[in-house]
């Protein structure tokens, strides 16, 4: 299993400011990734954190707007660029272990308000 | 694109109650089913990972079943207690990260 931790918890941004989210794994883990909860709907995929290059990102999503950092296996940032209150919601960090049976751990979130 | 479909979106029971939910998904080329459930403020709890058709899981009072061949999962909760009050998120690998419905908030009134 995996432990993983966010900060900040929740942070209210003014618009057209950036936000980075750190998220920190207690183990080194195969994959990371980031998604985000935009309100009554589905958690969705941001990105894969790829580390030592550049993130793979879905569709929708761009790199100038979410830039990812994941210098190494345990370790990832999500910013969120130029943020408009569109950009108000909860971002997750998300790990996966690779083994047989995979299985996905989730931090606690982080939950942003943009005003 | 892989289509995850939860309903109802939300449920409020009283206590003692059992309830249940769905979750739809595309029978074609499936692999495995992930139920969470999420507490606010917290990090999405693991409940089950269901591979085979006809699997039934348990895990206290929750239960689920699986059919692949029709596309379905069941989450069940017997007896319901506030503390059980969560969204409960189904989820399958899409490439590798896992595609999630939009999940049922479940409400327990004491």
């Amino acid at each position: 299993s995996a432990v993983i931790s966010q900060k900040p918890s929740r942070d209210i941004c003014q618009r057209g400011t950036s936000l980075t989210i750190q998220c920190q794994v207690d183990s080194q883990v195969t994959m990371m990734f980031w998604y985000r909860q935009q309100p009554g709907q589905s958690l969705t995929l941001i990105a894969t954190a790829n580390q030592g290059s550049e993130a793979t990102y879905e569709s929708g999503f761009v790199i100038d707007k979410f830039p990812i950092s994941r210098p190494n296996l345990t370790f990832s940032t999500l910013t969120v660029s130029n943020m408009s209150p569109e950009d108000s919601s909860i971002y997750l960090c998300s790990a996966a272990t690779g083994t047989e049976t995979y299985e996905q751990y989730f931090g606690p979130g982080t939950r942003l308000t943009v005003t | 694109i892989l289509n995850v479909e939860q309903s109802p979106q939300s449920l409020h029971v009283q206590e003692g109650d059992s309830t249940n939910f769905t979750c739809s998904f595309p029978s074609s080329n499936f692999y495995a089913l992930h139920w969470y459930r999420w507490e606010t403020a917290k990090s999405p709890e693991a409940l089950f990972v269901m591979t085979l058709n006809g699997d039934e899981k348990k895990k206290g009072r929750i239960s689920a079943t699986l059919n692949t061949k029709e596309g379905y999962s069941y989450l069940y909760i017997k007896g319901s207690q506030p503390e059980d009050s969560a969204t409960y998120l189904c989820a399958l690998p899409g490439n590798t990260p896992l595609v999630f419905g939009k999940g049922t908030r479940l409400s327990v009134i004491a």
